[in-house]
């Protein structure tokens, strides 16, 4: 079982939908990042959180530690949206290591 | 602009090469990272550096070797000793400690036939 786990692994939407990525870990945690990857490849950090709620736009990340669980929402979705978005959290026992869920892949078509 | 970059974006090579794959980072980072993407699967780690002249294994180090001599560059060689070195190959930098974000670069698609 892999110790970060996302849900859904695809995720279709219509322009203007809310949307929920959920990820789940199963171990103890010092940070979670989220991560959008668009098709070119390229990477870029969304959010890093560690407790609570952060809010970057029409994206917000929330925690909760006791529950080890974390979601990634997205209010009125656009195509531009549309990528893979990736849950990492940093353990505890790993200094700097990231481990990383599988991903999610996002459409959101017009 | 500070930024990480990764070159080529595209590499062919045959098996049994071996290849380097270059990461030049211009944040003065301390801290970078190698890891390798496949279908379905997340990042995996393959080497990471804390300080220059100084790095760690990752996950799956094998058939992979790295140096670390200048804070800017963490350039990563796939020998011919790794077995399925088809992927998508992603450098990433941050400052020292556990408490910062990882900054990515663009990646490299290394494909061996």
């Amino acid at each position: 079982k892999n110790e970060v786990e996302q849900s859904p692994q695809n995720l279709t939407a219509q322009e203007g939908e809310f949307i929920t990525i959920n990820c789940s870990y199963s171990v103890g945690i010092s940070a979670l990042h989220w991560l959008q990857q668009h098709p070119g490849g390229g990477i870029v950090s969304l959010f890093m959180l560690s407790s609570g709620k952060k809010k970057h736009g029409r994206l917000i990340a929330t925690i909760n530690i006791q529950e080890k669980h974390s979601s990634l929402h997205i209010t009125a979705s656009h195509p531009r949206d549309s990528a893979v978005y990736i849950c990492a959290v940093l353990l505890e026992t790993s200094g700097s290591r990231l481990t990383f869920g599988e991903g999610t892949q996002l459409t959101v078509n017009p | 602009d500070g930024g990480i970059t990764q070159s080529p974006k595209y590499l062919f090579r045959k098996e049994g090469q071996n290849v380097t794959l270059s990461c030049e980072q211009n944040l003065n980072h301390d801290a970078m990272y190698w890891y390798r993407q496949d279908p379905g699967q997340g990042l995996r780690l393959i080497y990471y550096s804390q300080i220059v002249n100084d790095f760690q294994k990752g996950d799956i180090a094998e058939g992979y070797s790295v140096s670390r001599e200048k804070k800017e560059s963490f350039p990563l060689t796939v020998t011919s000793a790794q077995k399925n070195p088809t992927a998508f190959y992603l450098c990433a930098s941050s400052p020292r400690g556990p408490s910062y974000e990882q900054y990515f670069g663009p990646g490299t698609r290394l494909t061996v036939t």
